[in-house]
């Protein structure tokens, strides 16, 4: 059971690049859900999807896009890459249903640089 | 708008000593709040509390939750140097799905 997973682990990339960010689990979790983390701000929302075929916007989304053709698996892909989305990039998956507490479990993280 | 905020921002203390750190929010449907621990990778779990009034202990850590007026605290008793770390405060509402709202978090440095 490897839980989340997130590749790759460091990305430099220049301004106008794009690439996708992997994360998978294997909790058989229906939800999951993009943060990045900067200096100061916490964890902030992305995008998220509650399954296979189902997405919406967080509290930052743009620049971002996202997918979820698998329960597994849940890209990130930024699309033309600004310094601004200079970030740590965490995925985290949980269990959707209204029992339970809503605990998420996360993955080690992306460290994204953007010159 | 939904709202979780941690105070203080960043504490130095000294190995032996008490610390407690709050969080307070404001989210509608409220369904837990939960504390996480970070040490320069992915939160790992700590707490999720969902009832006013009953600590959650876990070693030298505790935590409860007041519903009534928005908040809850993290104690952390004799504090060691692994203790350092972001302590990070998230609220999930009643809602299918899972969306959190995270504090800014606290930044703890235990010093020998």
């Amino acid at each position: 059971n490897a839980g989340v997973t997130q590749t790759p682990k460091f990305q430099v990339l220049k301004t106008g690049q794009s690439m996708t960010l992997q994360c998978a689990q294997d909790m058989n979790h229906e939800y999951m859900s993009w943060y990045r983390q900067d200096p100061g701000m916490g964890l902030r929302l992305i995008h998220y999807s509650v399954g296979a075929g189902i997405t919406d916007q967080g509290e930052v989304p743009n620049g971002y896009n996202v997918s979820r053709s698998t329960t597994e698996d849940f890209p990130l892909r930024l699309l033309s890459a600004a310094p601004s989305q200079t970030s740590v990039y965490f995925c985290a998956s949980s269990y959707s249903g209204l029992a339970g507490g809503g605990e998420q479990f996360f993955g080690p993280g992306t460290r994204l640089t953007v010159l | 708008e939904d709202k979780v905020v941690q105070s203080p921002l960043s504490l130095v203390v000294h190995e032996g000593d008490t610390v407690t750190l709050n969080c307070s929010y404001e989210v509608t449907n409220f369904r837990s709040l939960l504390w996480y621990k970070q040490e320069k990778k992915a939160p790992t779990f700590l707490f999720m509390l969902t009832s006013s009034g009953i600590e959650k202990k876990s070693g030298r850590l505790s935590s409860i939750l007041d519903k009534k007026e928005l908040f809850s605290i993290l104690n952390i008793t004799a504090t060691q140097t692994g203790d350092s770390a972001v302590y990070l405060c998230a609220v999930a509402r009643m809602e299918y799905g899972n969306k959190l709202v995270f504090g800014a978090g606290t930044i703890l440095r235990v010093k020998s």
